[in-house]
């Protein structure tokens, strides 16, 4: 089937403007996560949702950052006021994890690279 | 504390041969598991083979096989018969608390691996 799809795959915005990136998870996949990855920082978690509900949200580095999901399927990661180094690769990433499981392999989007002039 | 050491910023490696990149890790909680991404020049992530800590034998998918060694807290990935498609980014990562609920990923460096022919 169909896997992890990010639009868009590249974004140029203006320093100071709002961006939104979007993630459609593989089909029936409840948890959803995004990353960030940039040439200074590495592969760094942002956010994980399980179904429409986000119990981690502690690699969000500042408020303006932010991120829903709805319908326990798309999810959207919102950029305010934009600064360049928020300049990177935003992926996501799903798994379909049941509720005392253990092993829930993480499947990524080919991401969405953000540069911000 | 580095949580994923992948010590091999680079490394190259002959068509047809074997080649071990390395990884280690630092936990203290008894359940966990450990997974090897490639990242080809396209960006996006593939996954390639998974160890749960509990697993009593070395996990194997085709060509790679992980060679899990628990007492020194290392799971480096072995590809067998390289290929010209090898080369690409190679990320060491790991879930903690497997029954705990935590969910992220926390990734290594990376290793960039060339095959040569």
């Amino acid at each position: 089937g169909a896997g992890v799809s990010q639009s868009p795959s590249n974004k140029v915005t203006e320093k100071g403007k709002d961006v939104e990136l979007r993630c459609d998870p593989i089909s029936g996949h409840t948890a959803l996560y995004w990353y960030r990855q940039s040439l200074g920082q590495g592969l760094e978690f942002l956010i994980y949702f399980q179904g429409n509900s986000a119990p981690d949200k502690s690699g969000l580095p500042s408020d303006r950052f932010s991120a829903e999901r709805t319908g326990g399927s798309v999810s959207t990661l919102t950029i305010q006021r934009t600064q360049q180094e928020d300049s990177a690769v935003y992926l996501c990433a799903s798994s379909y994890l049941e509720t005392g499981g253990t092993t829930d392999t993480q499947y990524f989007g080919p991401g969405t690279r953000l540069t911000v002039l | 504390a580095q949580k994923i050491t992948q010590t091999q910023p680079g490394m190259f490696v002959q068509e047809k041969e074997a080649v071990t990149l390395d990884c280690t890790y630092d936990t203290s909680d008894p359940s966990y598991g450990l997974f090897w991404y490639k990242q080809p020049s396209s960006g996006e992530m593939i996954f390639l083979i998974y160890q749960g800590s509990y697993d009593q034998q070395n996990a194997t998918e085709g060509r790679y096989s992980l060679n899990f060694q628990k007492a020194r807290k290392s799971a480096n990935l072995v590809i067998s018969a390289s290929q010209l498609g090898d080369s690409a980014m190679y990320f060491c990562a790991m879930r903690e608390g497997l029954r705990g609920g935590y969910n992220k990923l926390i990734f290594g460096a990376g290793t960039r691996l060339a095959v040569h022919p």
